[in-house]
């Protein structure tokens, strides 16, 4: 089956750092996904990572170890707007293949206090 | 800027009726998904499509059918609303592009049956 773990909630202040971890168990790998999702609205696209390594985007930034099954969401600068929860999602499938589908985590609440 | 709408937003419907949760995008994306997701809780794939009269059962399709006969439409049916059918409903679409593929979600529907 598919598994994919990542913390519940995490709390942190404005300006702050905070890493999001994520470890992930399934049967085929086609890429990881992070996304972010505002109390009551839908998830949105931050970032995606297919081979080893960082990929940065602004104040977010995201790694991936697929020999550990292992990813992490680095947030700099936290402001308040960050408040929300950060899904990671998991595509199976072969490496390339256009087939494959989203497995996803349940979250992790992030509150960013002033 | 993604293009994908959903109607309703919300619907409270009693037990025993039928109801369909519209979806459509206008960025000509080949791939539609629907999701099924609690408070808190991660996302559930129930039925999602490759192209025009493709569809595929994901992990909670039993009580649900999709259609798929234009591109740009995805309508999802619960034959029979039960109040465990209760929960947000978001609609997702993607397009591969230089090997990366990501979804845009809709802005769900939120169902309660009485």
């Amino acid at each position: 089956g598919q598994n994919i773990d990542q913390p519940t909630e995490m709390t942190a202040t404005e300006g702050a750092i905070v890493q999001i971890n994520c470890t992930y168990q399934t049967s085929g790998f086609n890429g990881l996904f992070w996304y972010q999702q505002h109390a009551g609205e839908a998830p949105t696209f931050l970032s995606y990572n297919v081979l080893d390594g960082l990929e940065e985007k602004g104040r977010f930034s995201s790694f991936l170890s697929r020999s550990k099954g292992y990813s992490y969401l680095l947030l700099k600068e936290l402001q308040m707007k960050d408040s929300a929860s950060y899904l990671c999602a998991v595509r199976d499938g072969d490496r390339g293949s256009t087939l494959g589908r989203l497995y996803f985590g349940r979250g992790t609440q992030l509150t960013v206090w002033p | 800027e993604a293009d994908i709408y959903q109607t309703p937003r919300y619907l409270v419907i009693g037990t025993g009726k039928k109801i369909t949760l519209e979806c459509s995008q206008t960025m000509g994306h080949d791939k539609m998904y629907w999701y099924q997701q609690d408070p808190g809780m991660e996302l559930h794939l129930i039925h999602y499509s490759y192209g025009v009269n493709s569809t595929e059962k994901g992990d909670l399709s039993s009580e649900s059918t999709v259609s798929r006969i234009r591109t740009e439409h995805f309508p999802l049916t619960l034959e029979s609303a039960r109040p465990s059918h209760t929960s947000q409903y978001l609609c997702a679409s993607s397009i591969q592009t230089s090997g990366e593929e990501t979804q845009y979600f809709g802005p769900g529907t939120r169902l309660l049956v009485l």
